[in-house]
């Protein structure tokens, strides 16, 4: 039962920003924002996570909107290497709940 | 730090065999493990919950006789599927979860995945 709206895919130029949204309009106060991403055939691997304040990372960037009903992951410089399927998740529990998320690729 | 792996990566089993997929927690210890599946071109799918020493908690629809899950200790949980039949081949992933002290909510870390075909 995922709480997130992704869009299924996306494209991105490399050495782009890539921005990535997501909508969580159900979130609740204690529930924090997760990304995941996986690439093809592996498991997925941890991105960031927030709960209402921006976070910045050595891999990505995560802005919350003051409402927190959505959030954007942004990959400031993409590279092929960033392709791949990207989570959002809304964590209340220990459990993660995974949605569609969106298919990202960067193109030369 | 924060290494899970998973054995056999790859297995090929006939239809009726049962198969062990192990889930290690390489260095550190996980009272909470995660067993999920995953369809080509589909999300992951949390099929159960488990918690060392104790019973799996399986999610609706999975059924607890034909996914065995076993946590027997703080770094090891199996995942056995029995009497595998061709719709049972999938993507199955572990995640192992890291209790530290003082946070919201504990991390996660998933294995690189088993991929299961049934002949």
């Amino acid at each position: 039962d995922a709480k997130t709206t992704q869009p299924p895919s996306m494209d991105c130029a490399e050495g782009r920003a890539a921005n990535l949204p997501c909508n969580h309009s159900t979130i609740s106060g204690n529930e924090y924002v997760y990304w995941y991403r996986q690439i093809h055939s592996q498991g997925p691997q941890y991105i960031i996570h927030g709960l209402k304040n921006n976070e910045t990372n050595e891999m990505a960037s995560l802005i919350i909107t003051e409402d927190r009903k959505s959030s954007t992951l942004i990959l400031p410089h993409a590279t092929l290497r960033d392709t791949a399927v990207y989570y959002c998740i809304v964590r209340g529990t220990d459990d993660m709940r995974f949605g569609a998320g969106t298919r990202l690729t960067v193109k030369p | 730090g924060a290494v899970v792996s998973q054995h056999p990566s790859r297995v090929i089993c006939k239809s009726g065999t049962s198969v062990k997929i192990e889930c290690r927690s390489l260095d550190f210890q996980a009272t909470t493990m995660f067993w999920y599946r995953q369809f080509p071109k589909q999300s992951l799918m949390l099929m159960a919950t488990s918690n060392e020493g104790s019973k799996a908690t399986y999610e609706q629809g999975v059924e607890k006789d034909k996914f065995l899950i076993n946590h027997a200790s703080l770094t090891l949980s199996t995942l056995t599927v029995t009497s595998a039949h061709p719709e049972d081949s999938s993507f199955y992933i572990c995640s192992a979860m890291y209790v530290s002290g003082g946070r919201s909510y504990n991390e996660q870390f998933f294995g690189p995945g088993t991929r299961l075909t049934v002949l």
